[in-house]
């Protein structure tokens, strides 16, 4: 059983094109993360959302934007692609944001290419 | 602002050896840290958690130690295999504040 799932595992597209990624989680958490992996590795918060509301929302260009439909899924919606958002994307949940309980769920990871 | 620092960005030892990672942090209060472990093409997996009022955990042949006075974390592999090589990170957790993780550390296991 995958507990966290994210499609497509890798996505190649042009500049200046819209894109989306999508993840989904079994687990039943309430809290469900976007994470931005660049080539130096650095594993980097964008957002956060508990029970489909935004609690954290990272300094990210607002082309960037979270779609979350029930807490079980967390979309993550590209405008304007551009080279520098090339990277790895990883969609994550924990159980409680605020407690000690957040441990991070990981998905597989997006591969973004923009060429 | 805060700064999270692993010892090396890669790190080897001979198989059977014990590998001991270094998580330091500055400008940051963690309630707890976290270590995760990271193969190549695949997300983070949790291992281990330890809180500020712990000094030490143990799980199996791993066991991280947690200074809030040195503001450091170490993770220790006991008798390390060949499968241990993989990218550690640290992360660090406290109630209402980002989840921050460290750059990681590449440890290789030679056999």
């Amino acid at each position: 059983d995958t507990a966290v799932s994210q499609t497509p595992k890798y996505l190649v597209t042009q500049m200046g094109n819209d894109k989306s990624i999508k993840c989904e989680q079994n687990l039943g958490h309430d809290t469900m993360y976007w994470y931005k992996q660049d080539s130096k590795k650095f594993l980097k918060i964008m957002f956060s959302y508990n029970n489909k509301e935004l609690i954290i929302n990272e300094t990210v260009p607002n082309r960037f934007s979270p779609k979350s439909p029930d807490k079980a899924h967390l979309n993550l919606h590209i405008n304007s692609l551009e080279l520098g958002d090339s990277a790895v994307y990883f969609c994550a949940s924990s159980l409680n944001p605020s407690g000690d309980t957040d441990t991070q769920y990981f998905g597989p990871g997006t591969r973004l290419t923009v060429l | 602002s805060q700064k999270i620092e692993q010892n090396s960005e890669a790190l080897n030892i001979q198989e059977g050896k014990t590998a001991t990672l270094t998580c330091n942090y500055t400008n940051y209060s963690p309630a707890y840290l976290q270590w995760y472990r990271q193969d190549p093409g695949r997300g983070p997996v949790f291992l281990l958690l330890i809180r500020e009022n712990e000094k030490e955990k143990r799980k199996e042949r791993l066991k991280v130690t947690f200074d809030t006075t040195l503001k450091q974390s170490l993770f220790h592999i006991t008798a390390s295999q060949p499968a241990d090589s993989a990218t550690y990170l640290c992360a660090l957790g406290n109630y209402g504040q980002n989840f921050v993780f460290g750059p990681g550390t590449r440890l290789s296991v030679l056999p």
